[in-house]
């Protein structure tokens, strides 16, 4: 079974600096890769996917991470800050080729990310 | 724009009550699912539907069960609420084409507590 751990439970940016979220997961193919954010009091909203081809991938609000499979991760980035981006970030995965077409999502637990001004 | 919607926002139950937390979705996707997210925990699957009237089991689907039997409608259902799921829940959905990658589309959520 696939597994996702996200190492920081909370972090601390300033606003204007850049970010990386750091996400490692563990299951026995590629598998397919998500970043999810989730608001104050909002759902889910998907911040951008990885499925297969170049390494990095662009997301929405200026976000972007890196598939790096001889480390297992997927970290997110971001070079320069708002103070809108402060929210809960989750990673998650879905199993690759073998997988079926239903499953649900395997999430890590989140990073709560705080944006000092 | 994809809407996913959940009846309610905030539900308070009395330990025992059968409790139904409904889920609609207006993009005529095949899956939907049910996670409780859960402080420290992340979000957990309970259950998943692919096709009306087809129910899979997710990670933690003891005390619940679930009812798709329109389309566009996915029920969870607490037969005997208890305090231990007290949490929020939230409702998810995606096309089906054969493959993981589909995006799942999630609704605003409903914090249930359960005293």
């Amino acid at each position: 079974a696939q597994s996702v751990t996200q190492p920081d439970i909370h972090i601390t940016v300033s606003e204007g600096a850049s970010l990386e979220l750091r996400c490692n997961y563990s299951y026995g193919a590629t598998p397919y890769l998500f970043w999810y954010v989730q608001s104050p009091g909002q759902g889910l909203q998907l911040l951008l996917k990885y499925f297969s081809g170049d390494t990095l991938v662009q997301g929405i609000k200026g976000f972007e991470a890196e598939f790096k499979r001889s480390q297992s991760s997927f970290n997110l980035r971001k070079p320069s800050v708002h103070w809108s981006d402060a929210a809960e970030y989750f990673c998650a995965v879905a199993p690759g080729e073998s997988g079926g077409g239903a499953d649900g999502l395997t999430f890590g637990k989140g990073t709560h990310l705080i944006i000092q001004p | 724009d994809v809407k996913v919607t959940q009846s309610s926002r905030y539900l308070v139950k009395r330990t025992g009550e059968k409790v139904f937390l409904e889920c609609v979705q207006d993009m005529d996707h095949e899956n939907m699912f049910w996670y409780r997210q859960d402080p420290g925990l992340g979000l957990r699957l309970i259950y998943f539907s692919y096709d009306v009237k087809m129910k899979e089991k997710g990670d933690i689907p003891e005390g619940y069960s679930v009812s798709r039997e329109k389309k566009e409608r996915f029920s969870l259902i607490l037969e005997s609420a208890s305090t231990n799921q007290t949490s929020m829940y939230l409702c998810a959905s995606s096309f089906n084409s054969g493959s993981s990658t589909d995006t799942q589309y999630f609704g605003p959520g409903t914090r249930l507590t359960v005293l």
